[in-house]
């Protein structure tokens, strides 16, 4: 994998289901993997910040798990809510510090009542 | 209490114009970036800036510079637009410069050129 990959693209769920979708990134020089929420006509909102293989990061009804030798990180949304309707963007730090972020396309969530 | 706000939200000019876009954070934070996403909705890196450093995404046409007058200010000068230029452009900032701290963004400006 050479860049940041997120799967599916796009994601219909009822309300009450929980869902999760994934997130693929080289595994070389890895530093750290990022999730953020965006909602429509907003800004990126930042969910978690993982850093350690194995590391879950947990925020109400969202959690999100880390294999940095595999190179994936999967969120997890229980019991989805119409609020939880968003794309989530995960990104990965390669080079530390001020050399940004590279992001993924996104998953984007609806969530049907 | 907007952390990250960009101004203009809109910006419509032709091509050959030079044009400017602010943003300013009150987070207190020490590194500031400007991101573009592209026609393909991916969020690409175009500069960093941190305590005067400047690390700038190698592939961003020299056209484009940031001015950093203070901590809290980072904004992007854009001389002789091109149509291809066109896209939304986001400035965030984020604690310090370690590869831990989240990025805060601002609402996008949505650069349109004719």
């Amino acid at each position: 994998i050479l860049n940041v990959e997120q799967s599916p693209q796009s994601l219909h769920v009822q309300e009450g289901d929980s869902t999760n979708f994934t997130c693929s990134f080289p595994s070389s020089n890895f530093y750290a993997l990022h999730w953020y929420r965006w909602e429509t006509a907003k800004s990126p909102e930042a969910l978690f910040v993982m850093t350690l293989n194995g590391d879950e990061k947990k925020k109400g009804r969202i959690s999100a798990t880390l294999n940095t030798k595999e190179g994936y990180s999967y969120l997890y949304i229980k019991g989805s809510q119409p609020e939880d309707s968003a794309t989530y963007l995960c990104a990965r730090n390669s080079g530390g510090g001020a050399d940004g972020l590279t992001f993924g396309k996104g998953t984007h969530l609806i969530i049907q009542p | 209490d907007t952390a990250v706000s960009q101004t203009p939200k809109y910006l419509v000019t032709q091509m050959g114009n030079d044009k400017s876009i602010k943003c300013e954070q009150n987070l207190g934070h020490d590194t500031m970036y400007w991101y573009k996403q592209d026609s393909k909705k991916f969020l690409k890196i175009m500069f960093s800036y941190n305590n005067k450093e400047l690390i700038i995404n190698e592939t961003v046409p020299n056209r484009f510079s940031p001015k950093s007058p203070d901590k809290a200010h980072l904004n992007l000068h854009i001389n002789s637009l091109e149509l291809g230029d066109s896209a939304v452009y986001f400035c965030a900032s984020s604690d310090g410069q370690g590869y831990n701290s989240p990025l805060h963004f601002g609402n996008g400006t949505r650069l349109t050129v004719t």
